[in-house]
């Protein structure tokens, strides 16, 4: 079966540090990689995604590259803001019906 | 152009009795996924309806149903509730069942079960 396997967080960094998230999967075919991010006391917004291998999906300074050789896609962000505190879910899809499986979430926080 | 917005957004219910919730798509969506999403855990993926019909299920009991109207807005009920049911209750919009197609999540209802 598919699962998404994510770093444990809380992760603390301080503003304008870098940041990796790291995110492994295992899936049956050829899955399309995402990562969404919850801001306290709301839903999930999606934050980037990838389709296909060597694909780079990027947002708001964030980036991701769907390794498939490394079944990974670790999100990453050159300098942080106290603004990006929040949790961060990677996430995957395979086949048709868009029927994600999600990892358990790091949450940041950013600190002055 | 409204996103996915869900009713209740908060709700108490007691061990036993039944409950329902209410999901409106992103306009021009026509597919709804449901995820439960328990405190500090990742959501997990409850059901989907596309054309008024459940097309996926997750691993969750026959308590968990739900149904989807011809305006493709949709109902989650449960019943029987449990303590364990307390959790976050996502709906999930996208547009055409066969692709890839990105998901828009709305903000949710979150449950107590006491």
């Amino acid at each position: 079966g598919n699962s998404v396997t994510q770093m444990e967080g809380p992760v603390t960094l301080s503003e304008e540090a870098f940041l990796t998230i790291n995110c492994t999967y295992t899936a049956t075919g050829y899955p399309s990689l995402f990562w969404y991010v919850q801001y306290p006391g709301e839903g999930l917004q999606l934050l980037l995604k990838a389709t296909k291998a060597d694909d780079k999906g990027s947002n708001k300074g964030f980036e991701a590259t769907y390794r498939k050789e490394t079944t990974s896609f670790h999100l990453e962000k050159g300098s942080v803001q106290v603004s990006d505190s929040a949790v961060y879910f990677c996430a995957l899809s395979t086949g048709g019906g868009n029927k994600l499986t999600f990892g358990t979430g790091t949450q940041l926080k950013v600190e002055l | 152009d409204a996103g996915v917005t869900q009713s209740p957004t908060h709700l108490i219910k007691t061990r036993g009795q039944q409950v329902t919730l209410r999901c409106s798509p992103k306009s021009g969506h026509d597919t709804v996924s449901w995820y439960q999403q328990a405190l500090g855990q990742g959501p997990q993926f409850i059901f989907q309806y596309y054309e008024e019909e459940e097309r996926q299920r997750g691993n969750f009991p026959d308590r968990f149903s739900g149904h989807q109207f011809p305006n493709y807005s949709s109902e989650l009920n449960v019943n029987a509730l449990l303590l364990g049911d307390s959790a976050l209750y996502l709906c999930a919009s996208s547009l055409d069942l066969a692709s890839q197609e990105t998901q828009y999540f709305g903000p949710g209802t979150r449950l107590l079960v006491l």
